[in-house]
């Protein structure tokens, strides 16, 4: 049981490129949700999901796209990346009553 | 619209003393409530949490935490400090409404031990 796995951990972009985020859980979860964070800011919710073809915005949904095809997998796309995504990014599952987080990708943006 | 305030982003406790880190919310609906740690570099753990059980919740490395309605509290506390729990507290209130349902966290508290 791996929990909740993101790739790359970590990532340097050019503005202006694309790339995407990878999150998956085994724990068969039907709530997953990605959060970035910075500092003084605690973690802002972008997308979350509550199953397999249903997704929503979170507060900083702004440049990011999400899809969730399978209950398992959950990716978060940049479609042209600025500096302010600039960030550690966390994608989490949540369970009865509690979220697990992945260990996080930080993203650098020049 | 529910909502997190950790009072003091950083704080400093010597070796051995009480770690009190303060966490008040806002919530229209009774809520869960969280508290996870982060270590550096690492991703967020779940100290414990408040379900609407037992308002004194005991969590993992010596951590409790109680529920106080009357002053919509979340405090946690740990009676004797260690430098292992150096790292940084968050606090979090997740609300139930209407089949939704929301995760919010505050800005974090940032705990230095003093040896």
């Amino acid at each position: 049981n791996a929990g909740v796995t993101q790739t790359p951990k970590f990532q340097v972009l050019k503005t202006g490129q694309s790339m995407t985020l990878q999150c998956a859980q085994d724990m068969n979860h039907e709530y997953m949700s990605w959060y970035r964070q910075d500092p003084g800011m605690g973690l802002r919710l972008i997308h979350y999901s509550v199953g397999a073809g249903i997704t929503d915005q979170g507060e900083v949904p702004n440049g990011y796209n999400v899809s969730r095809s399978t209950t398992e997998d959950f990716p978060l796309r940049l479609l042209s990346a600025a500096p302010s995504q600039t960030s550690v990014y966390f994608c989490a599952s949540t369970g009865t009553d509690t979220q697990y987080f992945g260990p996080g990708t930080r993203l650098t943006v020049l | 619209a529910q909502s997190v305030t950790q009072l003091g982003s950083h704080v400093s406790v010597s070796e051995g003393a009480l770690v009190l880190l303060r966490c008040n919310y806002s919530s229209s609906v009774p809520p869960y409530l969280f508290w996870y740690v982060q270590y550096p570099n690492q991703g967020l753990q779940l100290l414990l949490k408040y379900t609407s059980a037992a308002t004194l919740v005991k969590g993992i490395n010596g951590f409790e935490a109680e529920f106080k309605k009357s002053e919509t509290s979340f405090h946690l506390t740990k009676p004797s400090a260690h430098m292992s729990d150096a790292a940084e507290y968050f606090c979090a209130v997740r609300v139930f409404n209407f089949g939704n349902e929301k995760l919010t966290f505050g800005t974090g508290t940032r705990l230095t031990i003093i040896p």
